[in-house]
C-alpha cells in the first residue's frame, strides 16, 4: 500500500539538542510539506519542497532546517535555535504543486524537556 | 489575503442525530475546497473536496459537503453520527495558498 511513514511516533530529546524527524513516501508525489500542530492553533507550515534539492520557507521555518536529496525523503531537523519545540508535527505529500490535496503521515510527537 | 474559518470550536452530538460543521473562506475568486478528519494522534484524512462543477460533492465514511458561492462556505454534513465519527475536523481553502481552518472538534454522545 501506497503511502507516508514517519518514525518515530513518540521522539523525546533534552533541551540544546538537534532532533531530525523521518519521513518517506512510497506515492510518488513531487511535492512534501512539514507542519507543526498545537492544540488550538490547527496546522502551520514549516518548509515545503516541490522537486528534489528544492525548498521553500513556510510560515514558521525559523529553527528547523530541510533537505530534498531523494523524491522520496523529507527529513525535518528541529535545531537548539527553536525556542519551543514540543508539538506534533505533520509530514504531507501532494501529486504536484500547491493547489493539490495533502496527503498526511501518522504524525511524530517530539517532547524536549 | 484569504483566509478560512470554522466558527465553532468544539460540537457535541448525540450519535444517530444529523451534523452539520461549517466553513467559511474569504477569496475573491472560486477556491478549491477540502475537509479532512483527524483522529486523537493521528495523522489528517482527506474526506472530501471540490474544484469546480456540482456543489454537492459526497466523500468518504457517509459524509457530504455543499459549496455555496453567495455564502462563501462549504459546510459538511452527515445524516446520521456514529460514535467513531468522534474527531477533529478541518476545513482547508486554496486560492492563492493552500491554508486550513482552526479545526472543530466533534464530540458524540451514546
Amino acid at each position: 500500500d501506497g503511502g507516508i511513514t514517519q518514525s518515530p511516533k513518540y521522539l523525546f530529546r533534552k533541551e540544546g539538542q538537534n532532533v531530525t524527524l523521518s519521513c518517506e513516501q512510497n506515492l510518488n508525489h513531487d511535492a512534501m510539506y512539514w507542519y507543526r500542530q498545537d492544540p488550538g492553533q490547527g496546522l502551520r507550515l514549516i518548509y515545503y519542497s516541490q522537486i528534489v534539492n528544492d525548498f521553500q520557507k513556510g510560515d514558521i521555518a525559523e529553527g528547523y532546517s530541510v533537505s530534498r536529496e531523494k523524491k522520496e525523503s523529507f527529513p525535518l531537523t528541529v535545531t537548539s535555535a527553536q525556542k519551543n519545540p514540543t508539538a506534533f508535527y505533520l509530514c504531507a505529500s501532494s501529486i504536484g504543486g500547491n493547489s493539490y490535496e495533502r496527503y498526511f503521515g501518522p504524525g511524530t510527537r517530539l517532547t524536549v524537556t | 489575503a484569504q483566509s478560512v474559518t470554522q466558527p465553532d470550536i468544539h460540537i457535541t452530538v448525540s450519535e444517530g442525530a444529523s451534523l452539520e460543521l461549517r466553513c467559511n473562506y474569504s477569496y475573491g475568486a472560486t477556491p478549491y475546497l477540502f475537509w479532512y478528519v483527524q483522529s486523537p494522534g493521528q495523522g489528517l484524512q482527506l474526506l472530501l473536496k471540490y474544484f469546480s462543477g456540482d456543489t454537492l460533492v459526497q466523500g468518504i465514511k457517509g459524509f457530504e459537503a455543499e459549496f455555496k458561492r453567495s455564502q462563501s462556505s462549504f459546510n459538511l454534513r452527515k445524516p446520521s453520527v456514529h460514535w467513531s465519527d468522534a474527531a477533529e475536523y478541518f476545513c482547508a481553502v486554496y486560492g492563492q495558498n493552500f491554508v486550513f481552518g482552526p479545526g472543530t472538534r466533534l464530540s458524540v454522545l451514546p
